[in-house]
């Protein structure tokens, strides 16, 4: 079975990278049965996703921080990271990684990590 | 890249039915059959109700049921159980993906 780990500081100074990776256990991260995503949600607010990335090494970003985020896989340590430049406090939130499966038409995430707080803040 | 509209909050009695509606654009809700839904209790991480519409996870009672016509996805949850009472979004996974601002369901 599947399960995600996000990892990261929890504390990150405004205009510095915020970088958290996501390790993946009971399955391969260069699996064709799997696309791989990152979420956010401010606190008390709503969810907004940031980006995906493909088995083929594809990525799709959320348009208005396309400028600032990289998501990429480490298939030698099963992992997929995040970076994120620039950070304001407006990128204070929970971080969640997850998981869409073939099961579920590789367009829903049925499988998500417990999520990481991640603060900005001087 | 617009948030999905959902309405803020909806309440029920327990036994009762409820639905959550949930309105994008032909770009994303209208355009596919990729829309899913999501429940969040409080500290926890979102758990998937609903796929393709009108799928459900194993695990997920029949309870649970969606639909879709035109740009507006709904999500009805009948026979409500006070285990029910939390926040629920929708999802519009096309090539990028875009949630709902997220419900807020109130079990009386």
């Amino acid at each position: 079975q599947l399960q995600l780990q996000e990892s990261g500081p929890g504390l990150v100074k405004p205009l510095e990278t915020l970088s958290l990776t996501c390790t993946v256990s009971g399955g391969s991260i260069s699996s064709r049965s799997y696309y791989w995503g990152w979420i956010r949600q401010p606190p008390g607010k709503g969810l907004e996703w940031i980006g995906s990335i493909y088995y083929s090494g594809g990525t799709y970003y959320k348009s208005s921080l396309k400028s600032r985020v990289t998501i990429s896989v480490d298939t030698s340590k099963n992992q997929f990271s995040l970076k994120m430049s620039s950070v304001t406090a407006a990128d204070t939130a929970v971080y969640y990684c997850a998981a869409a499966s073939s099961g579920y038409s590789l367009r829903a995430f049925d499988i998500w990590g417990q999520g990481t707080m991640v603060t900005v803040s001087s | 890249q617009s948030a999905l509209t959902q309405p803020r909050s909806v309440s029920g009695s327990p036994g009762q039915s409820v639905t959550i509606s949930c309105t994008g654009t032909s770009s994303d809700v209208g355009g596919y059959n990729y829309v899913s839904w999501y429940r969040q209790h409080p500290g926890k991480a979102p758990k998937l109700m609903l796929y393709d519409v009108s799928k459900r996870p194993s695990g997920v009672p029949d309870r649970f049921s969606g639909s879709k016509s035109g740009n507006t996805a709904s999500l009805t949850i009948s026979g409500l159980q006070a285990e029910d009472e939390a926040d629920y979004y929708c999802c519009s996974y096309a090539a990028t993906v875009v949630f709902g601002g997220g419900t807020k369901l109130t079990v009386l």
